[in-house]
């Protein structure tokens, strides 16, 4: 079983929702990304979290607002989102070293209406 | 900049057939590090291997092997006696140092094992 966990798995949402996604790890990783994944493509990295401060911004559009409280939590909070930012998001951890290995979470399949 | 490119865009074997799937890298980098991943379709991404630059050795876990060949700039993945439960995308990605320890992935492969 994963040990990088995420809520909800599914989520519709219209766009003028506000809503979020959240992941926690378990492992005492200290780096926390977040990915996207579109059909039949591979994850693009959207945001990567250090030692709960951000370190990577992949130009994501600001609809996508990520927080980390702590260093086992990651949330993406939703809004205003379009119909194209439907897709698979994964959460993931890793220690915080260049080459370590990014642990990914299940993903939460989000569909915008 | 990096590039990890899997040429079988898709593969289907009958059950207890061996199959290999292919991962060619490029990077100018000297240290760097490849991985292999599977994805279902419940979605989640599973770790496989992790390999170093500096560390040619073959690798078998079970019926999983791995042959990474600098020469070449690849690092391929085997599965002997494929089975049903094999069946998904098998992505293989690159990371060097410097700039984060962010993965390259390649486009993957959609491997159906069918009986």
């Amino acid at each position: 079983d994963t040990e990088v966990t995420q809520t909800p798995k599914h989520l519709v949402m219209g766009m003028t929702n506000k809503k979020s996604l959240k992941c926690e790890q378990h492992m005492g990783h200290r780096a926390m990304y977040w990915y996207k994944q579109k059909a039949k493509k591979p994850p693009e990295l959207m945001f990567v979290y250090s030692y709960e401060k951000l370190s990577i911004n992949e130009s994501v559009p600001s609809r996508f607002s990520p927080e980390c409280p702590n260093s086992s939590l990651l949330n993406l909070h939703l809004h205003a989102l379009q119909p194209e930012d439907s897709a698979l998001y994964l959460c993931a951890s890793s220690g915080r070293g260049i080459g370590n290995t990014i642990y990914f979470g299940e993903g939460s399949w989000l569909t915008v209406v | 900049a990096q590039k990890v490119t899997q040429a079988q865009t898709e593969i289907s074997v009958v059950e207890k057939e061996d199959v290999t799937l292919d991962c060619v890298y490029e990077t100018r980098d000297t240290t760097y590090y490849l991985f292999w991943y599977k994805q279902p379709p419940s979605g989640e991404l599973v770790f496989l291997i992790r390999r170093n630059s500096f560390d040619e050795q073959n690798e078998i876990s079970g019926r999983y092997s791995w042959n990474f060949q600098k020469s070449t700039s690849s690092f391929n993945f085997t599965i002997t006696a494929s089975q049903v439960v094999d069946s998904a995308v098998y992505f293989c990605a690159l990371t060097i140092t410097g700039g984060g320890n962010k993965l390259t992935f390649g486009t993957g492969t959609q491997l159906k094992v069918e009986l």
